[in-house]
């Protein structure tokens, strides 16, 4: 079965910095979808990557998908308090459409 | 506003007590997705509903849960005889056929069972 692993699990920082998450694949990734999600609150979508070496960015925030399919980053310039939250990447497993998802990045920032 | 909804927002209930939650998908959605999230875990997929067709359910749902999506539009989850493990927060799902499977979150229902 495929699985997604994300680092750090964790991460604090100063506002202004830059900060880069990661999610790893076991399999190839036919989709890998990024979510946040507030303590206590349902997930708001971000990004969606399909194809091998795909960037998207909005606002402060990139995506990419590497050439081989089984790796994203999630990239935050000059970040905010306002990114604070949990950072969640899901995958769709080959033949079915339920999402599986990492563990989740907790991201604090410090005013 | 036109996105998925789910209530209640919190439940409370003692153990061997049945509860049921709501879920509301976008209206032009015709898939509909539960999700069960524990503190510190990213969601576990529960069952999924295309129209009303349940297509595909978890080993998680075991015969306590029941899902049902009667009419294609909202769905309910049961869960009857609770125990303190069920505690969590179950978070549902909708997308629409053709949209590169993005699926739109509610804010989900969190239960506590003592």
């Amino acid at each position: 079965s495929q699985e997604l692993e994300q680092s750090p699990q964790s991460l604090i920082v100063q506002e202004g910095k830059n900060l880069t998450i990661n999610c790893t694949s076991s399999k190839t990734l036919y989709g890998l979808y990024w979510y946040k999600q507030k303590y206590g609150e349902g997930l708001i979508f971000l990004m969606m990557l399909q194809k091998g070496g795909e960037e998207k960015s909005h606002e402060k925030i990139t995506a990419k998908l590497d050439e081989k399919k089984q790796q994203s980053s999630l990239h935050i310039t000059a970040s905010q308090p306002s990114h604070a939250g949990i950072y969640l990447c899901g995958a769709v497993p080959s033949g079915t459409y339920k999402y599986i998802f990492g563990t989740g990045t907790r991201l604090k920032v410090l005013a | 506003d036109t996105g998925v909804s789910q209530n209640p927002r919190h439940k409370i209930t003692k153990r061997g007590q049945n509860v049921t939650f709501r879920c509301d998908p976008i209206s032009e959605h015709n898939r509909l997705y539960w999700y069960r999230q524990t503190l510190g875990q990213g969601p576990e997929f529960l069952t999924y509903f295309q129209n009303e067709a349940q297509l595909e359910k978890s080993r998680l749902l075991s015969d306590r849960f029941s899902a049902e999506r009667p009419k294609g539009s909202f769905s309910t989850l049961e869960i009857q005889r609770t125990e303190q493990g069920d505690s969590a927060m179950y978070l549902c799902a909708s997308s629409a056929v053709g949209s590169e499977e993005t699926q739109y979150f509610g804010p989900g229902t969190r239960l506590l069972v003592l």
